[in-house]
């Protein structure tokens, strides 16, 4: 079965870091680009960062670039989110997601369940 | 405010057809391969359309998704109850800050 898992959330103080984990299984993870997208409470999708298979091309979106690194391990099927200086607009559920192509794309073909992040003193 | 435009909700009755349209612009667009995603309540998003009119294996063909210059439009015929949701549309954005772009959502109602 195809399959994502995050796991790594939970509440932390601002200022805080927090490392988030996604495990893969059921296809070849390192013939695929990853993304994590999260999802505050009652709003739509944002995409955080995206790594390409081979770790070569990475992107961030402008609101956690220099804060939040991405990088995957494909000996060991996974993906990882390092969130530094989080701040409260950082709180959301974070998916692990599957891109359709090896290269960064728009087309997130598997995602996992999700895993909370709440950003609070 | 999201970078790519779509109507905040859409409603249709049972077997009626409805369009979710999503506005953008060169950078993103105009450009770029559209995406199309399905949010059904507290589960996470579907894949339904990518390459914009391609669909993954397993969604039916009453889904259905064109681009014409800087918008998008998903198509959904023989509406049904269970396709009450939540709709994005997602693309790349080749702008100085390239990445994934996602508009703001639509809820979709079935009468």
């Amino acid at each position: 079965e195809v399959q994502l898992v995050e796991s790594g959330g939970g509440l932390v103080q601002p200022g805080r870091s927090l490392r988030l984990s996604c495990a893969a299984s059921g296809f070849s993870f390192d013939a695929y680009a990853m993304h994590w997208v999260r999802q505050a409470p009652g709003k739509g999708l944002e995409w955080v960062s995206g790594i390409s298979r081979n770790s070569g091309n990475i992107g961030y979106a402008d609101s956690v670039k220099g804060r939040f690194t991405i990088s995957r391990d494909n000996a060991k099927n996974s993906l990882y989110l390092q969130m530094n200086s989080l701040r409260a607009e950082d709180t959301a559920l974070y998916y692990c997601s599957k891109d359709s192509y090896s290269y960064m794309s728009n087309g997130f073909d598997i995602w996992g369940h999700g895993t909370v992040v709440t950003v609070s003193s | 405010q999201s970078v790519l435009t779509q109507p905040p909700s859409v409603s249709a009755a049972p077997g009626q057809k409805v369009t979710i349209s999503c506005s953008g612009s060169s950078s993103n667009i105009g450009n770029n391969y559209v995406s199309w995603y399905q949010q059904l309540p507290r589960t996470a998003p579907k894949l339904l359309i990518y390459d914009n009119n391609k669909r993954p294996s397993g969604i039916p063909d009453r889904f259905s998704g064109s681009k014409s210059g800087t918008s998008a439009t998903l198509g959904i015929t023989g509406l049904q109850t269970g396709d009450e949701a939540d709709y994005y549309c997602g693309t790349w954005d080749s702008s100085l800050s390239a990445g994934v772009v996602f508009g703001g959502g639509t809820k979709l109602t079935v009468l």
